[in-house]
């Protein structure tokens, strides 16, 4: 089945520092992806979509200079927090479905620490 | 996008069958309903989806009501290592369409 890896799976910066989070489909090709952020105890909340070739759709409230996301090719994707704070701590999740596919493939997630 | 609800919570026993509904009152037509399983620090994972009527797979079973307002997951016989969040989520499967989590049901199995 369809697999979606993300890198690394846990990390540790210092407050300002940027962070690079990968997310690749590995055996499919993926148009679009999506980026979640999800606290302790809480629901997943969806941040962006990454759309191959253009620029990512922003959530509302989701600050598209603090996030980027970069969406170079039909397996990769990137986002990158930028000048990260202790606030940003959170785990990311990456998904992506295949064209034509009925269901979504989730990363097993990044943790974010910010010192 | 249709929103949905489930209960916050629910405890149940090895052995048992556990039912988790889920409203979506204002379900579209070309809206599939998916129920995905998550562990602490792991992403979540595809449990099973459908469209209307039953469904079932070799984990799990889908009840869907002919008016598509709401759905049931049902775990037969669960075990301790079905202790996680169910999310059930509601949307159109285009691979640019995106979803949305509602909050989830946490499942604790007791021993």
């Amino acid at each position: 089945g369809a697999v979606v890896s993300q890198h690394p799976s846990w990390v540790i910066c210092k407050s300002g520092t940027s962070v690079k989070i990968e997310c690749r489909s590995l055996d499919f090709q993926a148009t679009t992806m999506f980026w979640y952020r999800q606290f302790p105890k809480q629901s997943l909340m969806l941040m962006a979509t990454s759309n191959e070739g253009s620029k990512a759709t922003y959530e509302q409230g989701v600050e598209k200079d603090k996030f980027l996301i970069n969406h170079a090719s039909l397996t990769l994707s990137t986002l990158t927090v930028t000048s990260a704070h202790p606030e940003d701590s959170s785990f990311y999740i990456c998904s992506a479905r295949t064209s034509g596919a009925n269901v979504l493939t989730f990363g097993a997630g990044s943790r974010l620490t910010v010192l | 996008l249709a929103k949905t609800t489930q209960p916050i919570s629910m405890d149940s026993y090895e052995g048992q069958e556990v039912n988790i509904t889920c409203s979506h009152n204002n379900i579209a037509t070309n809206d599939y309903i998916t129920w995905y399983q998550q562990f602490p620090s792991q992403g979540p994972r595809f449990i099973i989806q459908g469209y209307k009527t039953k469904v079932t797979n070799e984990v799990a079973s889908l009840f869907i009501p002919a008016d598509r307002k709401s759905s049931t997951l049902s775990l037969p016989r669960v075990s301790l290592s079905d202790t996680a969040v169910y999310y059930c989520l509601v949307g159109e499967t285009a691979a640019g369409n995106k979803l949305t989590f509602g909050g989830g049901t946490r499942v604790l199995v007791k021993p």
